[in-house]
Formats: C-alpha cells, structure tokens, sequence
C-alpha cells in the first residue's frame, strides 16, 4: 500500500490477555518506530528497528513489551500479561533513511482498550 | 532529559482567524524540529520541519522559525480555514538520534465558519 497500515484498528482485551498489533511500513523504508499514545498526551517512543536489527528499546515500559520486526518488514509489537495502564494508542511510523532530520510516516495507530 | 512544551488547547477560533501555537523545548543537544498535524480519523503527518537556528519551515500557508535564543518553534498562520480544524503536535529529534521524535502534548484547533 501507499502507506503505513496498523491492524487490528480497535483491540478491546481482558486483563492478563496476550496481544499482537501488527504494523506494514512503507515498502523499502529502513526505520521503523513504534510510540505509544496515552489519552490527551503525545506520542511517547517505544522502540526503535534498522531493517531487522532492534537497535534501541529503552521506551519499552516493561519486560511484558516485546517488538520485532524478523525480516525487516512487518513488525509486531506483542504486549503479553495485559494491564489497565498499556490502555492507549500504539502507533508505528517508517523512514526511508535513518537520522534526526528524516521524515516519518505514521500510521493510523491501535487504540487498545484493557478492560 | 529532552523536552517539548506546548501551548495548552483546545483553541477555537473564526475562519480567517490569526493562529499561533506555541512550542517551545528543552534539548542537551542540537536538535531538528517539526510540527505533525493529526486530521480527525487520520494518522500523523509531516506539516512542516526546521534544521538548524534561524530556519523557516513552511507548508499549506503555516510557518515556523527555528529560535535558537529562546528555543521556541511556534506555528503560525494568517488566515485559518475550516479545514485546518485538527490536533497539532511540536516534536523534536536530537542530532545523532536514529530519528526518534519527542512530542509535546498537542494541540486541538476548532476552526468555526
């Protein structure tokens, strides 16, 4: 597709449930971002990949949050042990090249509901 | 650590309207700065970015200088229309980063006709 694709676009999950939210970059594109959003608050950066490699995940909130990203496409961002705070939208941007000044495409973002 | 503070919403404002939003940020670094706009049901995009002090970035009529002196990157418009009615977010991206952003808390703009 044209752009960077997240599903599902709505996950409502039980607490203590396991969850996967899948992310399509923009094909070709080497940076992949995932950021977490909190109602009235801006994106916070969860992790950041370089084709495969995770090469920074110091925005993981927990050891429950695991990314990856296995052949430098798709990646999934699993949240395992639900709780009433991972309650957000996650979010997962692409780049074409790597860097400060590049520009980022995001999705339309997961917004997961813990209940 | 780095930082980005904006003006607090919502803003409603008539069409034709001046708008400024206000951004200013905390950085130990040099950092780029951009602002993102959010149309409802939309995801994030790119309005407009600066790279170094003194820039303009401009885009769709919006405009926002790179102030360096008082690390300030407000987003201005002469004449708002009912379709720029959106959430609007400053972020920064530290020099030697990989490129991740730090976002303010955004801004929703109600423009009414």
């Amino acid at each position: 597709g044209a752009g960077v694709s997240q599903s599902p676009r709505y996950k409502v999950a039980k607490r203590g449930q396991d969850v996967a939210l899948r992310c399509d970059p923009i094909s070709g594109h080497v940076s992949l971002f995932w950021y977490q959003q909190a109602l009235g608050q801006g994106p916070e950066f969860l992790t950041y990949f370089q084709n495969e490699a995770q090469l920074d995940k110091s925005g993981l909130p927990s050891d429950r949050f695991f990314a990856e990203r296995p052949e430098g496409s798709v990646s999934t961002l699993k949240i395992q042990r639900t709780q009433q705070e991972d309650s957000a939208v996650y979010l997962c941007a692409s780049s074409l090249g790597q860097g400060w000044d590049t520009e980022a495409f995001f999705g339309q973002g997961t917004r997961l509901t813990v209940v | 650590g780095d930082s980005v503070t904006q003006m607090e919403g919502p803003v409603t404002l008539s069409e034709e309207a001046f708008l400024t939003i206000n951004c200013t940020y905390t950085a130990t670094g040099y950092p780029s700065l951009f602002w993102y706009v959010q149309y409802p049901g939309e995801g994030l995009q790119l309005l407009l970015k600066a790279t170094k002090a003194d820039d303009k970035g401009s885009n769709k009529g919006f405009e926002a200088t790179y102030r360096k002196e008082t690390t300030s990157f407000h987003l201005e418009k002469g004449s708002v229309q009912v379709s720029d009615s959106a959430v609007y977010f400053c972020a920064l991206s530290d020099r030697g980063s990989q490129g991740n952003l730090i976002f303010g808390k955004g801004t929703k703009l109600s423009v009414k006709p």
